[in-house]
Order: C-alpha cells, then sequence, then structure tokens
C-alpha cells in the first residue's frame, strides 16, 4: 500500500512569490491535514480538510490557503512568500478524520531567498 | 487548551542503554487521543503508538514501551537497550477524538553513540 505522497521535495522560491505544494494521501484515506515545521516554532498546524471541506484552520496568515480534491488529494498554496515561510511543510493522511493516528509524507522543504 | 510539554531538548545515551523520554500534556476534553512519533534526518514522522484516554495500560512492544498516567497527565517513552538506528528526534502528540489536528510538543533529539 502506497504512503503518503508529497510534491516537490524541494523547492527555493523569491520573496513575492507564490507556491503550490501537492499531497496524496493512503488510498481510502479521507482527511489531510498540513503542518509547518520550523526550528523556531516546532510543529504548527495548518489546516484540516476532510471529504473537500475545510474542518479546522490554524493560527496563519490568510496568505496559507489549501483545498481537497474529490480524490482526497490535496494541496496548499503560499502566496505573497515572505524569508519567514522557508519550512518543511509536512502532510498527514488520516483514515476517518477522528483523531485517530496520522501517517505523513516526506514533507516539502520550501526555501524563501 | 491543548499543550504538549517535552522539557528534553537533546539526550545522549550510549549503545544498550535504557532511555526514557518525557512527555506532559494539558487538555479539558475528557476524549483524546495520545501519541509518539519519531522522526529521522528524512523528514518524515514516523507513527509508533496511539493511546486512548480511556485506556490507561501501558502498552510493550519489542524494545519500545510506553507509560501512560491519567493521573500526572503523563505519556513517558521508553527505549530498552537502545540501539544507534534510535536516533531520531521523537515528537509525542495530542489530538481531539472527532478533528484531525495534532497538539505536537517541541520534540526531543535522541543520540544514541555506539
Amino acid at each position: 500500500k502506497a504512503g503518503v505522497t508529497q510534491t516537490p521535495r524541494y523547492l527555493i522560491k523569491t520573496r513575492g512569490q507564490q507556491v503550490t505544494l501537492s499531497c496524496s494521501p493512503i488510498s481510502g484515506h479521507r482527511s489531510v491535514s498540513w503542518y509547518q515545521q520550523t526550528p523556531g516554532q516546532g510543529l504548527q498546524f495548518l489546516f484540516e480538510y476532510f471529504s473537500e471541506t475545510q474542518r479546522n484552520k490554524g493560527n496563519f496568515p490568510g496568505r496559507f490557503s489549501g483545498r481537497q480534491f474529490s480524490n482526497s488529494r490535496s494541496e496548499m498554496n503560499v502566496s505573497t512568500l515572505e524569508l519567514g515561510d522557508s519550512a518543511l511543510y509536512l502532510c498527514a493522511s488520516n483514515l476517518d478524520g477522528l483523531g485517530t493516528e496520522a501517517f505523513f509524507g516526506q514533507g516539502t522543504r520550501l526555501t524563501v531567498v | 487548551a491543548q499543550k504538549v510539554t517535552q522539557a528534553q531538548t537533546e539526550i545522549s545515551v550510549v549503545e544498550k542503554e535504557d532511555v526514557t523520554l518525557d512527555c506532559v500534556y494539558e487538555t479539558r476534553d475528557t476524549t483524546y487521543y495520545l501519541f509518539w512519533y519519531k522522526q529521522p534526518p528524512s523528514g518524515e514522522l514516523v507513527f509508533l503508538i496511539r493511546r486512548n484516554s480511556f485506556d490507561e495500560q501501558n502498552e510493550i512492544s519489542g524494545r519500545y514501551s510506553w507509560n501512560f498516567q491519567k493521573s500526572t497527565s503523563s505519556f513517558n517513552f521508553t527505549i530498552t537497550a537502545s540501539q544507534v538506528v534510535d536516533s531520531a528526534v521523537y515528537f509525542c502528540a495530542l489530538s481531539h477524538h472527532n478533528f484531525n489536528k495534532f497538539y505536537f510538543g517541541s520534540g526531543t533529539k535522541l543520540n544514541v553513540k555506539p
């Protein structure tokens, strides 16, 4: 059974640009959540999608957005990139969206220069 | 408010030593889940265990064991006879039982030296 796939693995962007990250969850999983990991702030929740609906959103500015498609694949978008957006972005796949174990992808390492 | 505290930032042990990673949590929920994840240098968070708030039975899996105590809001993780491959950052996490939203501790970096 394939795991969680995140693409791309690495990205380098310039301040002011926008970026789209992709996550394909485990087959049959309906919930996808996103996390930002930085050395200073640790792992922080961005948002969660379940059956194409955003159910929860973390404390991030509106520049961070996401969506989920009917096949459960998810994308997150960051517009007007800032240096502080440099981080590892992790996607987590969960079967039923009920807070049980989530399985993570290897992440997308975003560097903003 | 939900909060997870891992007071140990970094621990170094010599191979074959036992090591315990501490985790203390705060929540007002009566039903919740607790987790441990391992993050090797590759970056992926690897699921190790989940405990339900109503199940305080301790668990052992090979060299790994977990001690859950609601009275002290703690969920500690012990590695017996540590190995170099155990070197990683370990995260304790808490979730509400209805949402796929995790609150992570700051992580404990474990260095196991040969």
